[in-house]
């Protein structure tokens, strides 16, 4: 019930196109959902993230989209850049009090020039 | 620069030994917490950190010590190394409890 499963493993988009990583999860009472982005070398940076309580949140190119019913939540990346290239984690927490993050397994992304 | 900063960012050691990584946050946040990133498993919480002198179990704690004498330092040591320990870990630090964690560099750690 802790777990954030998340895919696909890796994606190939060539350039200008959508990328799009899912995650799932089996705990309602997990309320916060980030997406971290990482690049070779580097730690974990916060992309963009949404409550339950909203059923998309767009920053940029990259939107959340939240189906709390279905218990998923999807990352997009619209028009992916070469710089995009990297590997995204999805996450979940529960609210206060609780705070570790359970992480999905990651997912490898290449956009094409 | 203010930020979260790992030391060292690489280290080879050998099974038996004790190794500490350090982690350093100028934020002054109250919240610390260290990950292990391998390959298939994504970040694993080991330990976390509520604040100075209250610390707390995650996923996969076995094999580690964490303390937490000053807010701003998190040290983890591997008191005996072992081989399944050889990871990459990761420190991260929070302003308050279900609030974005940012992570550091990162300590890649191969023990032969």
């Amino acid at each position: 019930q802790q777990q954030v499963k998340q895919s696909p493993q890796s994606l190939i988009v060539q350039k200008g196109g959508i990328s799009i990583i899912n995650c799932a999860y089996e705990n309602t009472a997990f309320d916060y959902f980030p997406w971290y982005q990482q690049f070779p070398g580097k730690g974990p940076a916060l992309l963009i993230a949404i409550r339950p309580d909203v059923s998309e949140k767009k920053e940029g190119r990259f939107t959340i989209s939240f189906n709390k019913s279905a218990k998923q939540f999807s990352l997009h990346i619209m028009d992916s850049q070469p710089g995009d290239s990297a590997t995204y984690f999805c996450a979940a927490s529960m609210g206060s009090g609780t705070y570790k993050y359970i992480f999905g397994t990651g997912t490898r992304l290449k956009v094409l020039a | 620069d203010a930020g979260i900063t790992q030391s060292p960012r690489y280290k080879i050691t050998e099974t038996g030994r004790q190794v500490t990584l350090m982690c350093h946050q100028t934020w002054s946040h109250s919240y610390m917490f260290w990950y292990r990133q391998d390959l298939g498993h994504g970040l694993r919480l080991i330990y976390y950190s509520a604040a100075a002198d209250i610390t707390d179990k995650g996923e996969v704690p076995d094999g580690y010590v964490v303390s937490r004498s000053k807010t701003e330092n998190f040290p983890l040591t591997l008191e005996s190394a072992t081989r399944s320990q050889t990871s990459v870990y990761f420190c991260a630090s929070s302003e308050s409890d279900n609030q974005p964690q940012h992570f550091g560099d990162g300590t890649r750690l191969s023990i032969l």
